[in-house]
């Protein structure tokens, strides 16, 4: 497809378990990022990958989260342990490097029961 | 780095009427503004961009904002609001590798 595309689009999940959320940026894309999105709130900055190496993971909130992209394109966000208030809406974009207009996917809708 | 804030929650407004929707930015350096939209289900979708030049910024569907630099603010605009640009609003400003964004305003439009 021509946009960003994530999936699942929906993961419910026992708490303390294991989830990795995927994330394909639009073909040619050199920047991803990953956000998190509460209800009620705006998204929130995560991390950020210019290539396959992690340019800022900054926003990552705790070691649980981890995130990769080994080759440049497809990236894995992945958390472990999870608990209760990491449910939200987690949206990956991509843009073209040097520029600042990031284009979204629809989102992975995490809950954890 | 950049903040902007949305001081409001949500906008009512009539079809037909046109729709302003608020954002104000707090920045070190130039800003880089932006405005999404968000259907429901769907992801955040590009509406327009301020890097540099003009003040008014046209963008898609039929907006616009105005970048002020003396009320450090960035206000979306229609002339004329449709039911169908009932959604989630949120401004946005860029800096250190990141979108920053306000909490969003929900516009209901009225038939």
């Amino acid at each position: 497809g021509a946009g960003v595309s994530q999936t699942p689009s929906n993961k419910v999940t026992e708490k303390g378990k294991y989830v990795e959320l995927r994330c394909d940026p639009i073909s040619g894309h050199t920047a991803l990022y990953w956000y998190r999105q509460s209800l009620g709130q705006g998204p929130e900055f995560l991390i950020y990958f210019q290539g396959t190496g992690a340019a800022d993971d900054s926003g990552l909130p705790n070691d649980r989260f981890f995130a990769v992209r080994p080759e440049g394109s497809v990236s894995t966000l992945k958390i472990q342990r999870t608990e209760r208030g990491d449910s939200a809406v987690y949206l990956c974009a991509s843009s073209l490097k040097g520029t600042t207009e990031a284009f979204f996917g629809q989102g992975t809708r995490l809950t954890v029961v | 780095a950049q903040s902007v804030a949305q001081p409001e929650d949500q906008v009512n407004v009539a079809e037909g009427n046109p729709l302003t929707v608020k954002c104000t930015y707090s920045v070190s350096g130039n800003p880089y503004l932006f405005w999404y939209v968000q259907y429901p289900n769907r992801g955040l979708q590009f509406l327009l961009k301020y890097i540099t030049g003009d003040n008014l910024v046209k963008g898609s569907y039929g907006f616009e904002a105005e970048f002020n630099k003396s009320q450090t603010s960035f206000h979306l605009k229609k002339p004329s609001a449709l039911v169908s640009d009932s959604a989630l609003y949120f401004c946005a400003g860029y800096g250190n590798n990141r979108l920053a964004f306000g909490k969003g305003n929900q516009v209901v439009v009225i038939p």
